[in-house]
Order: C-alpha cells, then sequence, then structure tokens
C-alpha cells in the first residue's frame, strides 16, 4: 500500500483481556518496528523486524507481550492478560531496512484498557 | 542506553516569532532524525542528518548536527499557527542497529 496501515485505530478492551494489533507495512519495506507512546512522550521502542525474524525485541516490557511476522510483511503485536497500565498508542512503522534513514510510520492503534 | 534530552518539553508563541528546540545526548550518534507529530497521527520525518556539523535547511526550518554528534537543534523562522505540533528527536546508532531512540518531544502551540 501507499503507507503504514494499522488496525484497529482504536481498540478498548477489558483488563485481563487478550488483544492482538495489526500492520501492514508499506509493500517492500523489510525493517518493520513497533513502539508504545504515551500521552504527550516519544515513542518507546518495542521490537523490531528485519524480514520474518525478531532482530531485536529488548523493549518488549514483559512476556504478556508478543509479536510475529510471519512472512515478513504484515505483523502483530500480541498482548495478554492486559492491564490498565498497558494503555497507550501503538505505533507501528516501516522502512526499506534498517533506521539510519528514517520511517515511515502508521497513524497508530489507542489500546484503552478499562 | 542513549538517553536524548530534548528542551523545551513546552513552547507557547506567537506567529511570526523565531525558536529554537535542543535535543542533546552524551553518547555519539550514527544520524539523528527529526518529526514532526499531529494528534491523532504517526510522527512524520522532517529531515535526517548523519555528518558532524551538518545543516539542513527546509522551507522555514533549519536544522543542525553538532560537530560530535552527540547534539542537534531545530530552528523555526517565522512560525505560524500550521507548525504546531510535538517534534521529536530520535538517533540511531549505538549497539542496537535498527532501533531508534526517541526524545521526550516539544510540544509546539504557534498562536495566531
Amino acid at each position: 500500500g501507499a503507507g503504514v496501515s494499522q488496525t484497529p485505530s482504536n481498540k478498548v478492551t477489558e483488563k485481563g483481556k487478550y488483544v492482538e494489533l495489526r500492520c501492514d507495512p508499506i509493500s517492500g519495506h523489510t525493517a518493520l518496528y513497533w513502539y508504545r507512546q504515551s500521552l504527550g512522550q516519544g515513542p518507546e521502542f518495542l521490537i523490531y523486524f528485519q524480514g520474518t525474524g525478531a532482530a531485536d525485541d529488548s523493549g518488549l516490557p514483559n512476556d504478556r507481550f508478543f509479536a510475529v511476522r510471519p512472512e515478513g510483511s504484515v505483523s502483530t503485536l500480541k498482548i495478554q492478560r492486559t492491564e490498565r497500565g498497558d494503555s497507550a498508542v501503538y505505533l507501528c512503522a516501516s522502512s526499506p531496512s534498517g533506521s539510519d534513514y528514517g520511517y515511515t510510520f502508521g497513524s497508530g492503534t489507542r489500546l484503552t484498557v478499562v | 542506553t542513549q538517553l536524548l534530552e530534548q528542551s523545551p518539553q513546552f513552547l507557547s508563541i506567537q506567529e511570526g516569532e523565531n525558536l529554537t528546540v535542543y535535543c542533546n545526548s552524551s553518547s555519539v550518534f550514527s544520524s539523528l532524525q527529526w518529526y514532526r507529530q499531529e494528534p491523532g497521527e504517526g510522527p512524520v520525518l522532517l529531515v535526517t542528518v548523519v555528518t558532524g556539523g551538518e545543516v539542513k535547511k527546509l522551507k522555514r526550518l533549519t536544522f543542525q548536527f553538532g560537530d560530535a554528534r552527540k547534539d542537534s537543534s531545530l530552528h523555526i523562522t517565522a512560525a505560524q499557527p500550521g507548525d504546531t505540533g510535538l517534534y521529536l528527536c530520535a538517533a540511531a546508532g549505538g549497539t542496537s542497529y535498527g532501533k531508534l531512540t526517541f526524545g521526550q518531544g516539544t510540544i509546539l502551540t504557534v498562536h495566531p
């Protein structure tokens, strides 16, 4: 597609539930990133894929968070047993390869855990 | 871990004024990027600077990368209400190739 697409744009879930957030990167971009952003703050790194593999998952806060990219294009961020502290905007970005020359971000998924 | 200090955190100015936003770290970066973000949208890349001492201009925006590649600034001349938004610097480099470290952002409001 022309840009990075994220669905859903908004998600409200109850504490303890499981959620999946989807990212469809720009066609041909091999690198895909997930970030989390709290209100008025800069994005915080979660995980980076190069192709199908997670090249760096050091930003995932705990084992409730998991992400996959099985075919090297679409990625899904999965959060188990959601907590109120997981509420944030989850941003996905892609780039041709690596990060040194800038990403293209999607509009994000606003997750609210009630 | 690279840490980026961005200042000021908030900036409220009148249309036509000039402003500068700073981004500093004790670490050396391989490159530094500036993004602008509007409410409900993802950050949009404005510029990437790579070479120490580099200056790039984008219309009324001037970006500088420090000689030692540890700091950067964004200067806006004659600010307009359309410049309102969250400005973010982000650094690449260090041991985590592929990962960007973002500053906490500067929220700019330009009043007509």
